[in-house]
């Protein structure tokens, strides 16, 4: 079993619908949790980290839910520039940094 | 503002050569990491660095070596490549705070053939 797993999708979503990603984690010493995007032969880049008690970015709010070790995503009202691989992260008391499969969606005018 | 610099960009080898891929960064981060991504398998620890000095393997070790040269300077090397070693590497550096973010370099596309 993968530590950090992800619906790999595609998720084909029509532009201004609601999309949410999951995604559980097996190792209960992870620390803290992030949400990275990455478009088509790009680096990763940070979306947004991703608190106990649930944070909002905008149109983005990420959960975390700690006794479950689950973590999801939720986009609101969809963009075509939000098509991309979303990838779920987490970083381990031990520094290492480990990444799910990612999770590709695409929005569809 | 360099932030992660990863080079060469592209590189073909053939089967048996050898090489080092080089990364730096400039954000005075302890902590370097050196993943590979191939289609449909997410990004993958090949090694990582928590400070100058110490390197451990990460879920894909074997064929890659690794030298952690001072604070900015983590390179990969492959002694012998292999066409399954045809990937593209990120080289990453993190401060090691609980919520401290991973910036990448932009990425060494390597082919073996």
């Amino acid at each position: 079993r993968k530590e950090v797993e992800q619906d790999p999708g595609p998720f084909n979503v029509p532009e201004g619908a609601t999309v949410a990603f999951n995604c559980t984690y097996s190792n209960s010493a992870s620390q803290s949790f992030f949400w990275y995007r990455q478009d088509c032969r790009k680096e990763p880049k940070l979306l947004m980290s991703v608190y106990s008690s649930g944070n909002e970015d905008g149109r983005f709010t990420a959960q975390l839910n700690r006794a479950s070790q689950y973590i999801s995503l939720l986009i609101r009202d969809s963009k075509l520039s939000d098509s991309a691989t979303y990838l779920c992260v987490v970083n381990r008391r031990d520094d290492k940094i480990i990444f799910g499969k990612g999770t590709r969606l695409h929005i569809l005018p | 503002n360099a932030g992660v610099t990863q080079t060469p960009k592209f590189q073909v080898l053939k089967t048996g050569q050898s090489m080092t891929l080089q990364c730096a960064q400039d954000m005075n981060h302890n902590s370097m990491y050196w993943y590979r991504q191939d289609p449909g398998m997410g990004l993958r620890l090949i090694y990582y660095s928590a400070s100058e000095g110490t390197t451990d393997k990460g879920e894909v070790p074997n064929g890659y070596n690794v030298s952690r040269l001072n604070k900015r300077e983590f390179s990969l090397r492959l002694e012998s490549a292999a066409p399954s070693q045809t990937s593209v590497y990120f080289c990453a550096s993190s401060d090691p705070r609980v919520w401290a973010e991973a910036f990448f370099g932009q990425g060494t596309r390597l082919t073996v053939v």
